[in-house]
């Protein structure tokens, strides 16, 4: 049972260009929502997370939009760079329990020169 | 160093061998996770530790697999007769206390079976 659904699959951005990644969830249970980063043969690592009070939060070039209604959140990356190339995966967590994450299956972004 | 080490990087192991794959997390960390991460997918959850306390084991996927951290620092996954469909990355991370508390991950141990 997926209950954290994330599009698109892969994605190719422009230098500077906006980077828009998707999820979904379904567990109402819910109550965090970090977004991270992967680089091939590393681990995951934190990039920004949301808590379901706020409707926005930014962190430099980094945006997460959340809308609770339509359970759906979404990281934005401004100004692409080729740096950012990488794995990235939405999660959510319920928090109180053993605070397990829940990841998405990833979005595989490239950033061309 | 200061980060979450896993070991052995990589390992490959004949079907219906028992595999060892060992957590170091980060010193002080009171909370271990364990992590299963197929090729192209998200890691997904295994087991959980609070100190040496196994306190979620729900995500293992089989009665071959066992976690411990005895003295609730280093951590052991252990597989028993492992199958093809073991082959994944193995991930461990460490939190401190307080749920909010960012996960750190380690580098993942790799393993092949054939």
């Amino acid at each position: 049972q997926q209950q954290v659904k994330q599009s698109p699959q892969s994605l190719i951005v422009q230098k500077g260009g906006i980077s828009i990644i998707n999820c979904a969830y379904e567990n109402t249970a819910f109550d965090y929502f970090p977004w991270y980063q992967q680089f091939p043969g590393k681990g995951p690592a934190l990039l920004i997370a949301i808590r379901p009070d706020v409707s926005e939060k930014k962190e430099g070039r980094f945006t997460i939009s959340f809308n609770k209604s339509a359970k759906q959140f979404s990281l934005h990356i401004m100004d692409s760079q080729p740096g950012d190339s990488a794995t990235y995966f939405c999660a959510a967590m319920q928090t109180g329990t053993a605070s397990k994450l829940t990841f998405g299956t990833g979005t595989r972004l490239q950033v061309t020169l | 160093g200061a980060g979450v080490s896993q070991s052995p990087r990589y390992k490959v192991a004949k079907r219906g061998q028992d595999v060892a794959l060992r957590c170091d997390p980060i010193s002080g960390h009171v909370s271990l996770f364990w992590y299963q991460q197929a090729l192209g997918q998200g890691p997904e959850f295994l087991t959980y530790f609070q100190n040496e306390a196994q306190l979620d084991k729900s995500g293992l996927p089989s009665d071959r697999f066992f976690a411990e951290r005895p003295e609730g620092s280093v951590s052991t996954l252990k597989i028993q007769r492992t199958q093809q469909e073991d082959s994944a990355v193995y991930l461990c991370a460490s939190r401190s206390r307080g749920s909010y508390n960012e996960q750190f991950f380690g580098p993942g141990t790799r393993l092949t079976v054939l």
